[in-house]
């Protein structure tokens, strides 16, 4: 079974400053989908960016960039510029081919954004 | 268009009563997935549904759960007899095909709380 890792439960960063969130995933496949979603207080699961296994170019979306490795199963956000929106729950999530949008969530890292 | 639709945002049960969570998919999407978020947890897959079929139930608990997305109508999460251990928020999303490079949409979610 596919299995999402988020090993950061908390992180921390200056309005402005960049951060980088870690995700490390396992599954058997060559061909699957990640994603980052975010989830700020209101609970709306909010998609962030999204990378297709097959595709060697890292996903970028504005100040949202990933840094995909898939020989070693990783999956990082990185977000630059960062903004007091940002704030929020941000989960890493994997979808394997041929299952429909069933999704595997880590377990989450909260960001705080200091002003 | 609509986003997900859920209903109730909040419910409140006393233990051993139903509960009965609606989700109305977004429209053109025929695809349904049931999600629940434990507090300080991430989502964990229950059960997926296409029009009047279940595609794949393996997150659902063996009893008490049941889940429907009737030909006409939203999809319906239910629980029976519930327990303090069922409060949790249950999330629906949609998507309209389950091939490709589609993507899920979440619903803003339905806090069960067991009293």
């Amino acid at each position: 079974a596919q299995t999402v890792t988020q090993s950061q439960p908390e992180m921390s960063v200056q309005e402005a400053e960049t951060v980088t969130l870690s995700c490390t995933y396992d599954t058997s496949e060559s061909d699957y989908y990640l994603f980052w979603y975010k989830q700020p207080p209101s609970r709306q699961m909010i998609l962030v960016i999204r990378q297709e296994a097959y595709k060697q170019q890292n996903a970028t979306e504005n100040r949202f960039s990933v840094n995909f490795q898939k020989a070693a199963k990783s999956f990082s956000l990185k977000i630059s510029d960062s903004q007091l929106g940002d704030a929020a729950m941000y989960f890493c999530a994997y979808r394997r081919p041929g299952g429909g949008n069933k999704l595997v969530f880590g377990a989450g890292t909260i960001l705080r954004v200091k002003s | 268009n609509a986003g997900v639709m859920q209903n109730p945002r909040h419910l409140v049960r006393r233990r051993g009563q139903e509960a009965r969570l609606r989700c109305s998919p977004m429209k053109g999407h025929s695809h349904v997935y049931w999600y629940r978020q434990l507090p300080e947890e991430g989502l964990k897959f229950m059960v997926y549904l296409q029009k009047e079929n279940i595609i794949d139930e393996s997150g659902m608990p063996k009893e008490r759960f049941s889940a429907e997305f009737p030909k006409e109508g939203p999809s319906i999460l239910r629980i029976q007899q519930v327990v303090r251990g069922d409060s949790a928020a249950y999330f629906c999303a949609s998507s309209p095909a389950s091939r490709g490079n589609t993507e899920a949409f979440f619903g803003q979610g339905t806090r069960l709380t067991v009293v």
